[in-house]
């Protein structure tokens, strides 16, 4: 995988439903793993930062898993709340560790 | 809090005119990015800099320069400014903290060029 890469591309779930979106990010050269959410009119708000294969990470209903080795991590919302229609974005660090690159994100909508 | 701020949230230029896009942060982050957003292709980095007076090219730099002669600030610039420059421009700042470089982002300058 060269670049960062997001699916489904977007999603509509009704409230209470858990949901899981994909991440997938070049393994070689890994510094971190970034989520952002980014809700319309606002800016993007950091959500995870992972570093470690294995690691999960969660805030809330929202967690974040992370595979270096094989290059994917999940993002799960269990009980979607119509306030968690964003779009979702990940970014990895490869190479430069300062400099992110980011997927085209998932853009979720949750309706009542 | 860290602050990102951008200059304007809505601007209306013309084909041809000289564009300043500026972005201060108040947390003395040594990093700052400009990146632009486009449906269905995301957050595409422009130029970054990771310290005064330098700057480097990211993955889209046509037609675009920058400036940063303080810390705090990072400048956008179109030089000639054209229709397919109309996008959302967004700036962001970060420093090392717990291992990473967490981004910050301003809020976003929408950019029509007419």
């Amino acid at each position: 995988i060269l670049n960062v890469e997001q699916s489904p591309q977007s999603l509509h779930v009704q409230e209470g439903d858990s949901t899981n979106f994909t991440c997938s990010f070049p393994s070689s050269n890994f510094y971190a793993l970034h989520w952002y959410r980014w809700e319309t009119a606002k800016s993007p708000e950091a959500l995870f930062v992972m570093t470690l294969n294995g690691d999960e990470k969660k805030k809330g209903r929202i967690s974040a898993t992370l595979n270096t080795k094989e290059g994917y991590s999940y993002l799960y919302i269990k009980g979607s709340q119509p306030e968690d229609s964003a779009t979702y974005l990940c970014a990895s660090n490869t190479g430069t560790a300062s400099k992110l690159t980011f997927g085209t994100g998932t853009r979720l909508q949750v309706t009542l | 809090d860290v602050k990102v701020t951008q200059s304007s949230r809505y601007l209306v230029k013309r084909t041809g005119e000289k564009v300043f896009l500026e972005c201060v942060q108040d947390m003395d982050h040594e990093n700052m990015f400009w990146y632009r957003q486009d449906p269905g292709l995301g957050l595409r980095l422009i130029y970054f800099s990771y310290d005064v007076k330098m700057k480097e090219k990211g993955d889209i730099p046509e037609g675009y320069s920058v400036s940063r002669e303080k810390k705090e600030r990072f400048s956008l610039i179109l030089e000639s400014a054209s229709t397919n420059q109309t996008s959302m421009y967004l700036c962001a700042s970060s420093t090392l903290r717990q291992g990473s470089y967490e981004q910050y982002f301003g809020p976003g300058t929408r950019l029509t060029v007419t």
